[in-house]
């Protein structure tokens, strides 16, 4: 089955700078990858998603990129501020909609006032 | 999200109990899916339905069960709960590609 491994496990930044969060696959069918968010307490929302036809997708202050050769994508948060602070999942699946979502560990990304 | 509840949202029990762990949604999405958080593991799937004749088995379906009675309600057990089963569990609903969490049930196996 897939394995998604994702790293860091924590960030830490000052408010302002940039976060990067990677993950990779070992499926080569997986062809949707969101990214959920779970701040402290809450339950996980989906923030962004990429399909495997598209390299890059933004949004506001974060975007997320995909490399379908290496079998890697990554999220990058920009000008962080506090509210950002939060467990950030990263997941894949083969096929969107009737599939199964296999998640990474998390990243707990903490932003510094 | 208020659409997607589950019940209890914390539960202390003993080791064999029987637990159920209820999920209800009013969002009238046909699948339905069972989590369990641990910390530093992530999300790991234990069941999941894609509607109320379909039950599949997760990552980590061993020492679990579960019953899809409507559309909008499935049910999650444990027949007999052991301390390693103590976790942060989450149901999920989704619509198209996205899963919509509930607000998590805190269960304590002593």
């Amino acid at each position: 089955g897939e394995n998604v491994e994702q790293h860091p496990s924590t960030l830490s930044v000052q408010e302002g700078d940039s976060a990067v969060i990677k993950c990779t696959y070992s499926d080569s069918a997986s062809n949707y990858f969101p990214w959920y968010k779970q701040e402290l307490g809450k339950r996980p929302q989906l923030i962004i998603d990429i399909r495997s036809n598209v390299g890059e997708k933004k949004d506001q202050r974060i975007a997320v990129t995909l490399n379908k050769t290496a079998k890697h994508f990554s999220l990058h948060i920009t000008e962080t501020q506090p509210e950002d602070s939060a467990v950030y999942f990263c997941a894949a699946a083969m096929n969107s909609g009737y599939s199964t979502l296999t998640f990474g560990k998390g990243t707990m990304l903490l932003v510094s006032p | 999200d208020a659409d997607v509840t589950q019940t209890p949202r914390n539960r202390i029990t003993k080791t064999g109990k029987r637990i159920m762990l209820e999920c209800s949604q009013t969002k009238g999405h046909d699948r339905m899916y069972w989590y369990r958080q641990d910390p530093g593991l992530g999300l790991r799937l234990i069941y999941y339905s894609f509607d109320v004749k379909d039950i599949n088995k997760g990552e980590i379906s061993d020492g679990y069960s579960v019953s899809r009675q409507a559309q909008a309600k499935f049910s999650l057990s444990l027949e007999s709960a052991i301390p390693n089963q103590t976790a942060l569990y989450f149901c999920a609903t989704a619509y198209g590609d996205t899963q919509y969490f509930g607000p998590g049930t805190r269960l304590t196996v002593l």
